[in-house]
């Protein structure tokens, strides 16, 4: 079955240290993959994706995040956290191009700690 | 930049009451979609179209129903409220998956 894990659902750092938010999933395809942030009260923005091109993806506010397909993994990071970063970040995957669907992780909340 | 609206960003209705939730999109995609988001449940698929007057139904479609008459618009109705749809909905847009989707600021529904 096809999947995707979130294997985090808080991650509280200090600001101005770096950020790792884990992702990791499971199909027998290639798949898109997506990271979303979302602030509270708010839609969801999206950060980068993946559709296999370069494996290392670089998105907005300075997150990156490196596709491994030997370790079917999608870890969002960067290098130091701000206050403004403090969120919900959500790993998105799409396992078919032509369904349009999504499949949404759990979300992982990030605080930052001044 | 793609824009999707949604008409009203809270919104509190009576048990029993039909509601209608708009979304608009301005980039001329062809797939639009509803989830609800809730605490410890993430976001669940409601309704999604691939084009005019077509839907299908997502993974908890029950209690709900869609509408589009126009490539931009996208209506999720809730026959009847009920209190257990008190959520916060969310409208999204794409062209194609590889894109991503573009998700309106939600719509918070309380269901008194």
């Amino acid at each position: 079955a096809q999947s995707v894990t979130q294997l985090d659902s808080h991650v509280s750092v200090s600001e101005g240290t770096p950020v790792l938010l884990r992702c990791n999933y499971s199909s027998s395809y290639s798949p898109s993959l997506f990271w979303y942030v979302q602030h509270p009260n708010k839609g969801l923005q999206l950060l980068l994706k993946y559709t296999s091109a370069a494996t290392l993806v670089k998105g907005i506010n300075g997150f990156e995040a490196e596709f491994k397909k030997s370790e079917t993994s999608f870890h969002l990071t960067k290098p130091s956290a701000h206050m403004s970063d403090a969120a919900e970040y959500f790993c998105v995957v799409s396992f078919s191009s032509n369904t349009g669907k999504l499949i949404f992780g759990q979300g992982t909340t990030l605080q930052v700690k001044p | 930049d793609v824009k999707v609206t949604q008409s009203s960003r809270y919104l509190v209705k009576r048990t029993g009451e039909k509601v209608f939730l708009e979304c608009v999109q301005d980039m001329d995609h062809e797939n639009m979609f509803w989830y609800r988001q809730d605490p410890g449940l993430g976001l669940r698929l409601i309704y999604f179209s691939y084009d005019v007057k077509m839907k299908e139904k997502g993974d908890i479609p029950e209690g709900y129903s869609v509408s589009r008459e126009k490539k931009e618009r996208f209506s999720l109705i809730l026959e009847s409220a009920s209190t257990n749809q008190t959520s916060m909905y969310l409208c999204a847009s794409s062209l194609w998956t590889g894109d991503g989707y573009t998700f309106g600021s939600g719509t918070r529904l309380t269901v008194v």
